[in-house]
């Protein structure tokens, strides 16, 4: 069965420090997403992307953020210096559209990002 | 926008006995609807998920949902619980083929033996 997969499962960091995580989203899906779970609390929108461009994101998503499909099937999720605020378990989702797909998202395995 | 409550932050159900988890939405049209389950440390696997047709709908590991329109209701259930169904259980709503997709709060299961 086709999956999301997400890399690196785990990553420290030092606060100031550029992070990125990537995502291979399923190959046929057109419509690739970012959230983030802060531990114990609920799981929050980051960003959509659609066309090679991002179709909307959340406020928690500012000038530090950005993602990024650098190919035909990575999409990444940079966080260019890092808070410590940002620790958190960061997953990537994907869906596809047309006949055949329900609307429903694919997420990865999530990358636990620790700020230090 | 949509949204979604969970009114229920944490429940504690003994293994054997039945269960149900509230999920109430806001959605101007008939929404797209789901049910993901996280188990600790781990990602969001989806459990069940309502789009259209028969209201009930039945997911894996033995779980049903059904979509109430009148109560703006998902709820889900399960006739008797089992010690590994506890986990995080989040809800979600989405409009068409998936637009603007959004989580509840969740709803933390816990099962005493």
């Amino acid at each position: 069965e086709p999956e999301v997969t997400q890399t690196p499962s785990h990553q420290v960091t030092q606060m100031g420090q550029e992070v990125i995580l990537r995502c291979v989203p399923i190959s046929n899906h057109l419509y690739f997403y970012w959230y983030r779970q802060i531990l114990g609390q609920k799981v929050e929108f980051l960003v959509s992307f659609y066309n090679n461009e991002i179709s909307e994101k959340s406020e928690i998503f500012d000038d530090q953020f950005s993602v990024e499909r650098p190919d035909g099937s990575n999409f990444t999720l940079k966080i260019r210096s890092t808070k410590l605020e940002d620790s958190a378990m960061y997953f990537c989702a994907s869906r596809g559209r047309g006949t055949g797909h329900t609307g429903e998202l694919f997420f990865g395995e999530g990358s636990r990002l620790t700020v230090l | 926008a949509q949204s979604v409550t969970q009114p229920d932050i944490h429940i504690t159900v003994s293994e054997g006995a039945s269960l149900e988890l509230r999920c109430n939405y806001s959605y101007g049209a008939t929404p797209y609807l789901f049910w993901y389950v996280q188990s600790p440390g781990q990602g969001l696997q989806l459990l069940l998920k309502y789009f259209s047709g028969d209201t009930l709908v039945q997911g894996i590991k033995g779980f049903e949902a059904e979509f109430k329109r009148s109560q703006s209701s998902f709820n889900l259930r399960k006739p008797s619980v089992h010690w590994s169904d506890a986990a995080e259980y989040f809800c979600a709503v989405a409009g068409n083929y998936g637009q603007n997709f959004v989580f509840g709060p969740g709803t933390r299961l816990s099962v005493l033996p």
